[in-house]
């Protein structure tokens, strides 16, 4: 079946830092890659999305890549703050089906330390 | 303007309890989803509306599992006869069509 794998799954960095974090698919029909990042008892919340005609794309300090050859995509976040710290996840998508779930990896908590 | 809200945010239920669980989307999304989320995991998917109309109903662990949404906005997850394996936090998600999902704060849920 459809499965997302995510990769490291703790990741701790200095405040100004770049962290990177990684993810694998498997369902090659998948055509939308969204990343949320979830605090503490809270939801996750949508921080940048990317379709798969499209390689890379940047919001301030988050950007997103795509590899559909190898069924990659990665999230960058540049200087880092301590407010980034949270857990983040990867999520893929197939547009073409009936249903619009989303396929979740098991997440990367990233510490940013002051 | 308002987000997708749940209630209640935490439920205790003795096993063999039957529970319910509410989800209020963003007004105007005609896509409904369920996730249950375990301690240190990703959300699963469990169930998707579009309108009234229950779509896919894939990722429902058991028949102990129902969920709802009559009028084709708030919609109702039930368990019945709730296990301790049910313990988790069960996410609701409201989207346009084939639009980005938007999350609510989620239900705790512990079954004792």
């Amino acid at each position: 079946g459809e499965n997302v794998e995510q990769h490291p799954s703790t990741l701790s960095v200095q405040e100004g830092d770049s962290a990177v974090i990684k993810c694998t698919y498997s369902d090659s029909a998948s055509n939308y890659f969204p990343w949320y990042k979830q605090e503490l008892g809270k939801g996750p919340q949508l921080i940048i999305d990317i379709r798969s005609n499209v390689g890379e794309k940047k919001d301030q300090r988050i950007a997103v890549t795509l590899n559909k050859t190898a069924k990659h995509f990665s999230l960058h976040i540049t200087e880092t703050q301590p407010e980034d710290s949270a857990v983040y996840f990867c999520a893929a998508r197939w547009d073409g089906g009936a249903t619009n779930k989303l396929i979740f990896g098991t997440g990367t908590l990233l510490a940013v330390q002051p | 303007g308002a987000g997708v809200s749940q209630s209640p945010r935490y439920k205790v239920a003795k096993r063999g309890q039957d529970v319910a669980l509410r989800c209020d989307p963003i007004s105007g999304h005609v896509s409904l989803f369920w996730y249950q989320q375990a301690l240190g995991q990703g959300p699963e998917f469990l169930t998707y509306f579009q309108n009234e109309a229950q779509l896919d109903k894939s990722g429902l662990p058991s028949d102990r599992f129902f969920a709802e949404r009559p009028e084709g906005s708030v919609s109702t997850l039930k368990i019945q006869r709730t296990q301790q394996e049910d313990s988790a936090v069960y996410l609701c998600a409201s989207s346009l069509a084939r639009g980005e999902q938007y999350f609510g704060p989620g239900t705790r849920l512990t079954v004792t």
